[in-house]
């Protein structure tokens, strides 16, 4: 049973690049979180999203960042012109439902995006 | 908006002491959910509490779900140098998503 996949593992952009970030969830699960981690720091949650919907993109900044999860495919998470701030772990989790009780979410490896 | 705040930030103990976190919310929570990570490592989920004022247990992990549920606490019991990792609460309110605290890192010492 693959848990949550991310790749890649780790990524090195420069200054004014792209980064994409893909998740992979658990086979079954539907919905899909992305969270970001500053060293030291807590998760701040990003977005969540379904199958082609974004449910709650509430922590994502307004601009340059995107996410999306099409009905084939892995979700991504793409961050355009990337600058030294957006340097952080970024993790992805899923779980079987949506929020409530009783749905724990699962989280990946994480991807650790490094912009010089 | 909702907040989750997580006390203390940073403990460290010797091996065999107690260890005690608390989580408290700015608003009244559905449930609470518990994450260990360890260094260079990703959240794993411990156990989620849904019911007023809940005490759940797992080996040496003793978690209490506050009766008006916008406070939650994990204790350990006798630590072992195993139990390394930051510890995180992360609290659901509505249909939000997740608030996670900003975790207590724990250290052992042998």
């Amino acid at each position: 049973n693959a848990g949550v996949m991310q790749n890649p593992r780790h990524l090195v952009r420069r200054r004014g690049q792209e980064a994409r970030l893909r998740c992979s969830p658990m086979k079954g699960h539907s919905h899909v979180y992305w969270y970001r981690q500053l060293p030291e720091e807590g998760l701040k949650f990003m977005v969540y999203l379904q199958k082609e919907n974004i449910i709650d993109e509430s922590g994502m900044p307004k601009e340059r960042f995107s996410a999306e999860f099409p009905k084939e495919g892995p979700s991504i998470l793409r961050i355009q012109q990337v600058v030294r701030g957006d340097s952080a772990a970024y993790f992805c989790a899923s779980s079987p439902g949506g929020l409530g009780p009783y749905n724990e979410q699962f989280f990946g490896p994480g991807t650790r995006l490094t912009v010089l | 908006g909702q907040q989750v705040m997580q006390i203390p930030q940073y403990q460290h103990v010797q091996e065999g002491e107690d260890f005690t976190t608390y989580c408290n919310s700015s608003t009244t929570l559905s449930n609470i959910q518990w994450y260990k990570q360890r260094p260079g490592g990703h959240p794993v989920f411990l156990i989620q509490l849904v019911k007023s004022g809940e005490v759940k247990k797992q080996k040496r992990l003793t978690f209490q779900f506050g009766e008006a549920k916008k406070n939650s606490s994990l204790h350990i019991t006798a630590t072992q140098t195993t139990d390394v990792g930051t510890y995180f609460c992360a609290g659901e309110a509505g249909r939000r998503a997740l608030t996670f605290g900003s975790g207590t890192r724990l250290q052992v010492q042998p």
